[in-house]
């Protein structure tokens, strides 16, 4: 069963602070994707990354995928009260067809 | 905009009756999906489809939900009966999925927010 980690759970930050959330699992992924939830609606996808070392940038987000694909972690720069959510890495199987979630990473950014 | 559309938004229904969700997919999609997200378990696969043919329903306790997709515009989700622990925010989500292509990248409704008293 592959399963996927993040860390950490919850995390309360002021505006304005970086933050690093990490996903962790022992399975080899053939992509990794991160989803952002907020209260009352469904993940939105963030960005898909799919080649080991491969980093994206989204404005103040940055993602990166493990040279082994088996982790990735999502970097915020200068964290703004628009950025709470729900957090979640989710793990592509070409074999399987399907994703397999983490456990997700709930932020908190204070005015 | 395209976008994956279910309903009810809401059920609230008591233990033993039968409960139906509905999930339109986005057009041109030919995969869909069902999870269930619980703050105990997160977001846990029930169930998909492609080209309307399930293709994995392993997470889907059997005896009481089914999952059908009637047409390509139409996946349903149906609970019988319905059980206190069945208590959970229900999502579809639906994606295009190629031979070879790098991700399954899915669209997300807004979810069924289901209590079972």
């Amino acid at each position: 069963t592959q399963l996927l980690e993040q860390s950490p759970q919850f995390l309360s930050i002021q505006e304005g602070e970086n933050l690093t959330v990490y996903c962790n699992s022992s399975s080899v992924f053939s992509s990794l994707q991160w989803y952002r939830q907020e209260p009352g609606e469904g993940p939105v996808l963030l960005v898909t990354v799919v080649t080991g070392g491969e980093v994206k940038k989204l404005k103040r987000l940055t993602f990166q995928f493990g040279d082994a694909r088996k982790d990735s972690s999502l970097h915020i720069t200068a964290a703004q009260p628009g950025d709470t959510g729900l957090y979640l890495c989710a793990g592509g199987d070409t074999g399987r067809r399907a994703l397999t979630f983490g456990s997700g990473t709930r932020l908190q950014v204070q005015p | 905009d395209a976008r994956v559309t279910q309903t009810p938004r809401h059920k609230v229904t008591e233990m033993g009756q039968e409960v139906t969700m509905r999930c339109q997919p986005i057009l041109g999609h030919n995969t869909v999906f069902w999870y269930r997200q619980t703050m105990m378990q997160g977001l846990e696969l029930l169930a998909y489809f492609r080209n309307r043919a399930p293709l994995d329903d392993s997470g889907m306790p059997k005896d009481r939900f089914s999952a059908e997709m009637p047409d390509a515009t139409l996946a349903t989700l149906k609970i019988q009966p319905s059980e206190p622990r069945d208590s959970a925010v229900y999502f579809c989500a639906s994606g295009l999925v190629l031979a070879g292509g790098p991700g399954n990248e899915q669209f997300f409704g807004p979810g069924t927010r289901l209590t079972v008293l």
